[in-house]
């Protein structure tokens, strides 16, 4: 499984956009890259999921270069709700019978202010 | 979507003593669930993977002797720590996905913190 990078925290305030960048120089031809939100006392929760180029759904957008070995979560307008750890997860793509375990790199602390 | 449910949320217990917690999925069926640990500050670490019907896997440095996993249901799996010390406190989580939604993003329970004293 392909090993993450990513910033250990970010401040932000309430109504910016903010940008968590993840690295993930060996992630395989098959792996498809998943960014999960942890609030404290509470199991993580899936936020988007993607393959490459773009991806966009109510909460977030997905931004994936050609060359895949890095993508960035963004977050439009973030509110102080949305202070949480942040977690980038490389693995195999969705479908495959595989065991499908997540190995969790240390995550994004974000901290947002008001 | 589909939940995940643990139980208890919290736990206090004596050291010495074993402690059981339960990880359903309410609304699909889960062949293989996973166990994380979690302490204060870090990241999940996994633990083991629960299969159904057979024994789990446990990654590296986990002591399967202590940490008993039971997968006897297709909704249920059981963690149970036995002989608990206060090292053993820590936020534990269970995950799963679902099959018939094509194993996408994994659907995780909300965690039993664990306390031995």
């Amino acid at each position: 499984l392909a090993k993450t990078t990513q910033p250990i925290s970010m401040d932000s305030y309430e109504g910016q956009e903010v940008n968590i960048t993840c690295s993930h120089n060996n992630i395989a031809t098959n792996d498809y890259i998943t960014w999960y939100q942890q609030f404290p006392s509470q199991g993580p929760r899936f936020i988007i999921q993607g393959y490459k180029t773009k991806v966009t759904n109510e909460v977030a957008s997905l931004f994936i270069p050609a060359d895949r070995k890095s993508s960035t979560l963004s977050l439009p307008r973030v509110s102080l709700s949305d202070t949480a750890v942040y977690y980038c997860l490389v693995g195999p793509p969705p479908g495959s019978s595989n065991t499908g375990k997540l190995i969790f790199g240390q995550g994004t602390t974000l901290q947002v202010k008001p | 979507g589909a939940v995940v449910s643990q139980h208890p949320s919290r736990v206090i217990c004596k050291s010495g003593t074993s402690v059981k917690i339960e990880c359903r999925s309410l609304d699909f069926q889960a062949t293989t669930m996973f166990w994380y640990r979690q302490f204060p500050k870090q990241s999940l670490m996994l633990m083991a993977t629960s299969n159904e019907g057979s024994k789990a896997t446990y990654e590296q440095g986990v002591e399967k002797d202590k940490f008993l996993i039971n997968h006897a249901s297709l909704t249920l799996s059981t963690l149970t720590v036995t002989s608990a010390h206060p090292e053993d406190s820590s936020f534990y989580i269970c995950s799963a996905r679902d099959l018939s939604n094509g194993y996408t993003e994994a659907f995780f329970g909300q965690g039993t913190r664990l306390t031995v004293v």
